[in-house]
């Protein structure tokens, strides 16, 4: 069964700088997301991605973060000048186009923030 | 805006007890979607169920069912025969007409040998 793919599984990076989170969706979805979960919290939504643009993003998704689609498969989450509260996990989904469709996860990157 | 409750911060049964998860949820939205994901300690998201609000048949799927009563906006779910393999945190989701998910504070699972 196809999935969504993330790398790397686990990123430390000293605060300040910036880490680019990589995903790779299932193939023939349309729809593509970014969610994070700060350890022992809830699941909290931060952008989402259609035809190679920003469809819809959250409070979270501030001037520090950004998204790019380089080619027809990859998906990144860019994390400008981290902070400490960056520390979490952070998940990549995708969706088919229906309304109905879920959306299936990767494994998620652990980002710990030193 | 959309809220998802879970009241249920955790829940402890001993195997083969049936064990029901509640969800309630809020949302301005006429036409919606909820949603069930298993969080097991290795930490990945794993879809289980969804629902569609124009559908209120309740169903089942092996161990798992599920009663949407769109009267109480609760999503409910139940696993039969519970399982050690069940352990987990459980999650509730909806989606409204943005298809962003909106997540409960999630149910933590315990199934005792």
């Amino acid at each position: 069964e196809p999935e969504v793919t993330q790398t790397p599984s686990h990123q430390v990076t000293q605060m300040g700088q910036e880490v680019i989170l990589r995903c790779v969706p299932i193939s023939n979805h349309l729809y593509f997301y970014w969610y994070r979960q700060i350890l022992g919290q809830k699941v909290e939504f931060l952008v989402s991605f259609y035809n190679n643009e920003i469809s819809e993003k959250s409070e979270i998704f501030d001037d520090q973060f950004s998204v790019e689609r380089p080619d027809g498969s990859n998906f990144t989450l860019k994390i400008r000048s981290t902070k400490l509260e960056d520390s979490a996990m952070y998940f990549c989904a995708s969706s088919g186009g229906q309304g109905n469709q879920p959306q299936h996860f990767g494994d998620g990157t652990r980002l710990s923030i030193l | 805006a959309q809220k998802v409750t879970q009241a249920q911060t955790e829940i402890s049964v001993v195997e083969k007890e049936d064990v029901t998860l509640d969800c309630v949820y809020e949302t301005r939205d006429t036409t919606y979607y909820l949603f069930w994901y298993k969080q097991p300690p290795s930490g990945e998201l794993v879809f289980l169920i969804r629902r569609n609000s124009f559908d209120e048949q309740n169903e089942i799927s092996g161990r798992y069912s599920w009663n949407f009563q769109k009267s109480t906006s609760s999503f409910n779910f139940t696993i039969t025969a519970s399982q050690v393999v069940d352990s987990a945190v459980y999650f509730c989701a909806l989606r409204g007409s943005a298809r962003q998910l909106t997540f409960g504070s999630g149910t933590q699972l315990t199934v005792l040998p």
